[in-house]
């Protein structure tokens, strides 16, 4: 009864590090989306793919790398971390990209100092 | 203009009484609008979806969608201080791709 399954739950990097945000999915979907949220913004939509081996940008893709590596798992990339990309990272996904609800991960809390 | 606006609130309302929240979206060609529950600290939850114009309950929640005004609500009859979260309004927006937006949510607050 997994569902959205994201790790790490927690994380501090320091300015300039790198990390990989991982996403997986036991449900056979189809879409996977990344969203931040911030206070006062909502989710915004970094990142999407409608299947395995497609990728498209959303609302706020700067600074972020995506990869598909197959139907079960969607990774998000933070290259050079920035202060501006503390926020809570919240991975989703669903059926197929029309007509579906789209169902989350518990979220990993990322701090950049 | 946002994609989805709603009012953040927060919204008051005494138990037992009917929550009323609202959404807009501008894009004209969405079929796909939803409701999300968020607990503060917590993910969102799914808790209604809704695609065709009219209104459609399950249980004490009831949302209605008017493709023409483009607006979607959600009404909690009976509202009791466990509702008490935030509700997101989502709404998969098909011009120039298809991309599940969010409106920055409402705060909803039941007393006692």
């Amino acid at each position: 009864n997994a569902g959205v399954t994201q790790t790490p739950k927690f994380q501090v990097l320091k300015t300039g590090q790198s990390m990989t945000l991982q996403c997986a999915q036991d449900m056979n979907h189809n879409s996977m989306y990344w969203y931040r949220q911030d206070p006062g913004m909502g989710l915004r939509l970094i990142y999407y793919s409608a299947s395995e081996g497609t990728t498209d940008k959303g609302e706020v893709p700067n600074g972020y790398n995506v990869s598909r590596l197959n139907k079960r798992e969607f990774s998000l990339r933070l290259e050079s971390a920035a202060p501006s990309q503390t926020s809570v990272y919240f991975c989703a996904s669903g059926r197929q990209i029309r007509n579906t609800e789209a169902f989350f991960g518990q979220g990993t809390r990322l701090t950049v100092v | 203009q946002k994609e989805v606006e709603q009012n953040s609130g927060p919204l008051s309302v005494p138990e037992g009484a009917i929550a009323s929240l609202n959404c807009t979206y501008s894009d004209r060609g969405s079929q796909s609008f939803f409701w999300y529950r968020q607990y503060s600290g917590k993910s969102p939850e799914l808790i209604m979806s809704i695609y065709s114009n009219g209104d459609k309950e399950d249980g004490r929640f009831t949302a209605q969608l008017n493709k023409a005004s483009q607006y979607v609500s959600l009404l909690i009859r009976d509202s009791q201080p466990s509702d008490s979260a935030t509700y997101l309004c989502a709404v998969m927006i098909t011009g120039g791709g298809n991309k599940l937006t969010f409106g920055t949510g409402t705060q909803l607050k039941v007393e006692l």
